[in-house]
């Protein structure tokens, strides 16, 4: 069954420094893997998408994710955080021919000062 | 562009009563989307059509129905609202092209519901 873990429920980060947000995936298929961000009151915004080729991708308010097969995982990364990156941040799988995206639990994130 | 826009934004129902939520979307794409989010929880998909006139069931149909008449809109409808369907309620478009290669998914604004 397709399934996405997100094993952290809430990071908090001091601004400026480094993020890495976890993800790991289980799906028979060859996957297509999302980040998506929602701000609170706020609809899910796209961050970045791998379906393909280079394993890390770059995606928009300079964010990254990794993807290893090895180890199932699409962890999102950013070197250095800002306040306004406070956010809940979702992991999401999917696959050629499939319907839906499945959703990891999320991973609410707290920057201080 | 608007997107994909849902109204409305905020709605409370008394249980047994029944509403329409509004989904539209103006990027001519053949896939749309309900899910929900409950608090704590990842995005359920509720239903899913891929093109006007067709429509399935996602993960958690129970107590929704949907019809899908044009590619611009998708309203889903709430028969006899109960209190397990307090949640926030998002609808989503994508495009997929008949090879089958997917594409990522664009998400409303949402629509909180509280049923008391």
């Amino acid at each position: 069954a397709q399934s996405v873990t997100q094993p952290d429920i809430h990071i908090t980060v001091s601004e400026g420094a480094s993020l890495e947000l976890r993800c790991n995936y289980s799906y028979g298929a060859t996957p297509y893997l999302f980040w998506y961000v929602q701000s609170p009151g706020q609809g899910l915004q796209l961050l970045l998408k791998y379906f393909s080729g280079d394993t890390l991708v770059q995606g928009i308010k300079g964010f990254e994710a990794e993807f290893k097969r090895s180890q199932s995982s699409f962890n999102l990364r950013k070197p250095s955080v800002h306040w306004s990156d406070a956010a809940e941040y979702f992991c999401a799988v999917g696959a050629a021919g499939a319907n839906n995206l499945f959703f990891g639990t999320g991973t609410r994130l707290t920057v201080i000062p | 562009n608007a997107g994909v826009t849902q109204t409305p934004k905020f709605r409370i129902l008394k249980i047994g009563q029944s509403m329409t939520l509004q989904c539209a979307q103006d990027m001519n794409h053949n896939y749309m989307y309900w899910y929900r989010q409950d608090p704590g929880m990842g995005l359920k998909l509720i239903y899913y059509s891929v093109g006007a006139g067709i429509t399935d069931k996602g993960e958690v149909p129970n107590g929704y129905n949907v019809s899908r008449s044009t590619t611009e809109d998708f309203p889903l409808r709430l028969e006899l609202a109960a209190p397990s369907q307090t949640s926030v309620y998002f609808c989503a478009s994508s495009y997929s092209p008949a090879s089958g290669v997917y594409n990522e998914q664009f998400f409303g604004p949402g629509t909180r519901l509280t049923v008391l």
